[in-house]
């Protein structure tokens, strides 16, 4: 079973907004990380937040984690049209730190 | 570095053949992962190794999937027989001890008719 859930599946904007997208978990997790996908790829690392961590920034990139509620979000400001992809939370667990579960996935479109 | 390559990129075969998929992971990299993607069932983690020995095979779906690493530098899954539903996407990650990324290869895509 899928440790991460995206929300939500698709959001499409305009070039120039911000896209935020949110992952929830289900258990502890020793990091959570966010990878991107374009159509046909492999998937490339975006970001990785440890489980100590509140917020962490990247570039145009965003990530908080709440621990508490099991729950990460994504920021990408000031969109582009190349940042059209599929994005997706993974988790790593306490017990397993190299073993990452993925979610299901955004797929994120952003129009010119 | 040329990232981790992974090879065909595309197969179609007939149900009931077999099917070899290959991964050279990155130079360094002592962790090696097989993952197979879905619509249905997005990512799914099917084996990883540590040091080319397998730890955890509790992903491969059934008997008929085998994954091998007989060195550092290369690895397979092999599906025999092959059947319709063992479509999707298969991907090669392979990450380095103390390091938590993984680096994707572009992955082979496999239909079984």
């Amino acid at each position: 079973s899928q440790q991460g859930e995206e929300d939500p599946q698709a959001l499409s904007i305009q070039e120039g907004e911000n896209a935020t997208m949110n992952c929830s978990y289900k258990t502890s997790i020793n990091n959570l990380q966010w990878y991107r996908q374009n159509s046909g790829r492999g998937l490339v690392h975006l970001i990785l937040i440890r489980s100590n961590e509140r917020e962490k920034h990247s570039g145009r990139l965003r990530v908080t984690l709440d621990t508490s509620k099991k729950s990460s979000s994504l920021l990408i400001t000031a969109s582009r049209a190349a940042d059209t992809a599929s994005y997706f939370c993974a988790t790593a667990t306490s017990g397993s730190a190299r073993q990452l579960t993925f979610g299901s996935g955004t797929q994120l479109t952003v129009l010119p | 570095d040329a990232g981790v390559i992974q090879s065909p990129r595309h197969e179609v075969t007939e149900m009931g053949q077999e099917v070899t998929l290959r991964c050279k992971p990155i130079s360094g990299h002592d962790y090696l992962f097989w993952y197979r993607q879905t619509m249905m069932r997005g990512l799914e983690l099917l084996i990883y190794f540590n040091n080319n020995v397998p730890i955890d095979d509790s992903g491969m779906p059934e008997d008929r999937f085998s994954a091998k690493m007989p060195n550092a530098s290369f690895s397979t899954l092999k599906i025999q027989p092959s059947e319709p539903r063992d479509s999707a996407v298969y991907f090669c990650a392979s990450i380095a001890w103390g390091n938590g990324e993984l680096f994707f290869g572009e992955g082979s895509r496999l239909t079984v008719l």
